[in-house]
């Protein structure tokens, strides 16, 4: 079984412009999550999608928000960007939910210059 | 105050020796679960082992184990027989329903950073 996919791998972006992250989980998995990683915040969850609803979300400001399409492929799109949202992006897919075991797919590394 | 604490930024271990990583967690939810990531130098995190709050056996999964004390509020995982290939950040996380948003949230701890010395 294929793992999970996270496309692009490296991304490099300037202040105040968007960005679109996509992820692609497990084969049968309808639950797809997002992590953010900073060295100075640590693993921040996100939010979560199931069969294209968002069914958890994070603190995290407007700028951030995603959808999950009828494949459970998913996409992060962050608006706006700030220097503070360089970081690992993270998405991890499971059968039931990010509660229950998860698989992490090898994140998007973003860098906002 | 912390959700997920681990207090170990590093520790080293002697290959084949058998290590204890610290984990306490904060909540007052009735249900809840606590897990256990491995973070190679790669970037990928794997999941390693799941312990729900109602569940009154710590979990096992090959050599790696739980030991899950409730009252204590502890979640220290244990890895028996290391070897170099543990070497790894090591991540403490836990999902709570956050009953005033009315939905689940998955907070991780800080980490702690795992070398097996051959």
């Amino acid at each position: 079984k294929a793992g999970v996919t996270q496309t692009p791998r490296y991304l490099i972006k300037t202040r105040g412009q968007q960005v679109t992250l996509s992820c692609s989980p497990i084969s049968g998995h309808r639950s797809v999550s997002w992590y953010q990683q900073t060295p100075g915040q640590g693993l921040q969850f996100l939010f979560e999608y199931f069969s294209e609803t968002q069914r958890n979300k994070g603190n995290f400001p407007g700028r951030f928000s995603g959808r999950q399409f009828s494949n459970s492929r998913s996409e992060m799109n962050v608006s706006t960007l700030e220097l503070g949202d360089s970081a690992l992006y993270l998405c991890a897919s499971s059968p039931w939910g990010f509660g229950y075991e998860q698989y992490f797919g090898p994140g998007t590394r973003l860098t906002v210059t | 105050a912390q959700k997920i604490t681990q207090t170990q930024p590093g520790m080293f271990v002697q290959e084949k020796e058998a290590v204890t990583l610290d984990c306490t967690y904060d909540t007052s939810d009735q249900s809840y679960g606590l897990f256990w990531y491995k973070q190679p130098s790669s970037g990928e995190m794997i999941f390693l082992i799941y312990q729900g709050s109602y569940d009154e056996q710590n979990a096992t999964e090959g050599r790696y184990s739980l030991n899950f004390q409730k009252a204590r509020k502890s979640a220290n995982l244990v890895i028996s027989a290391s070897q170099l290939g543990d070497s790894a950040m090591y991540f403490c996380a836990m999902r709570e329903t956050l009953s005033n948003f009315g939905n689940e949230k998955l907070t991780f701890g800080t980490g702690t950073r795992l070398t097996i010395i051959p």
